[in-house]
C-alpha cells in the first residue's frame, strides 16, 4: 500500500508545548500536505510542501520534508486548546493523476 | 465561495432504504471525491470525477453504491439497500489540478449516516 503512515496514533501535551508529528511514505511524491479535522467537522488544508523543497512555514506550522528517508514532520510551536485535532498527511504521487493519499491520522490533545 | 456544500448534514434510516447523499462543489473546480470514513478504517476514497468523469472508482465497496456527477456543479453518492454498516461520515471534497498533479483539496462539513 501506498498510504502514509502516521506517528505518533495519538499525542497529548500541556497548552504552551511544541507538537511534533511524523509521516512516512512509500515512494516518490509530487507533494506532501497536511490536513486538520476538528471533531465532527470536515478535513481543512494546513499546508503543502513539495518534493524540491525542505522546509516551509506558516504561522505556529512548520513542516519538513526528507525524500531521501520518505518522511515529513508537523511542528506546532506554542500550542493551544484550540489546536486539539486530527492531523493528516496526504501524499500526491506522479502515477496517481488526480488522488491524494491519506494517512491514518494522530489524534492531538492540549490540555489548557 | 460557500465552499463545498453536502446534504443532508445527518441521515438516520433503517436497513434496506435508499440513501442520497448530496454534494456541490466549488464552483471552477474541476476534480470531485467521495470519501467514507469510520474508526475503524480511517479515512477512504470512494470514488472521484474530473470534468463529470468517473476516473477511479475502485474505492466503492460494492454494487449497492454508486455516484453520479450529472454536472459540474452535482454530484450524488447512493447507496441502495442500505445497511447497518455503511453507517459511517461521508465526505465530498473538491480540487484544481495542478500541472498533472493533485493539489489542495476543499472538504466538505461531511453526512453522518446512521443506517439502523
Amino acid at each position: 500500500s501506498q498510504q502514509g503512515e502516521e506517528d505518533p496514533q495519538a499525542l497529548s501535551i500541556q497548552e504552551g508545548e511544541n507538537a511534533t508529528m511524523n509521516c512516512s511514505y512509500k515512494t516518490s511524491i509530487n507533494n506532501l500536505q497536511w490536513y486538520r479535522q476538528n471533531s465532527g467537522r470536515g478535513l481543512v488544508h494546513l499546508i503543502l510542501i513539495r518534493s524540491n523543497e525542505r522546509e516551509k512555514h506558516s504561522g505556529r506550522l512548520r513542516v519538513t520534508l526528507d525524500t531521501s528517508k520518505k518522511s515529513s514532520s508537523l511542528l506546532i510551536t506554542a500550542s493551544r486548546a484550540a489546536d486539539t485535532a486530527s492531523y493528516f498527511c496526504a501524499t500526491a504521487y506522479y502515477n496517481q493523476g488526480g488522488k491524494l493519499i491519506f494517512g491514518q491520522g494522530t489524534e492531538l490533545s492540549v490540555k489548557p | 465561495d460557500a465552499g463545498v456544500i453536502q446534504s443532508p448534514r445527518h441521515e438516520v434510516t433503517e436497513m434496506g432504504q435508499e440513501v442520497t447523499l448530496r454534494c456541490k462543489p466549488i464552483s471552477g473546480h474541476d476534480y470531485l471525491f467521495w470519501y467514507r470514513q469510520t474508526m475503524m478504517r480511517g479515512l477512504e476514497l470512494l470514488i472521484y470525477f474530473n470534468n463529470n468523469v468517473p476516473i477511479d472508482d475502485s474505492g466503492m465497496p460494492e454494487d449497492r453504491f454508486s455516484a453520479k456527477m450529472p454536472n459540474a456543479s452535482f454530484s450524488t453518492l447512493k447507496i441502495q439497500p442500505s445497511e447497518p454498516r455503511d453507517s459511517a461520515v461521508y465526505f465530498c471534497a473538491s480540487s484544481l489540478m495542478g500541472l498533472g498533479v493533485q493539489e489542495t483539496q476543499y472538504f466538505g462539513p461531511g453526512t453522518r449516516l446512521l443506517v439502523l
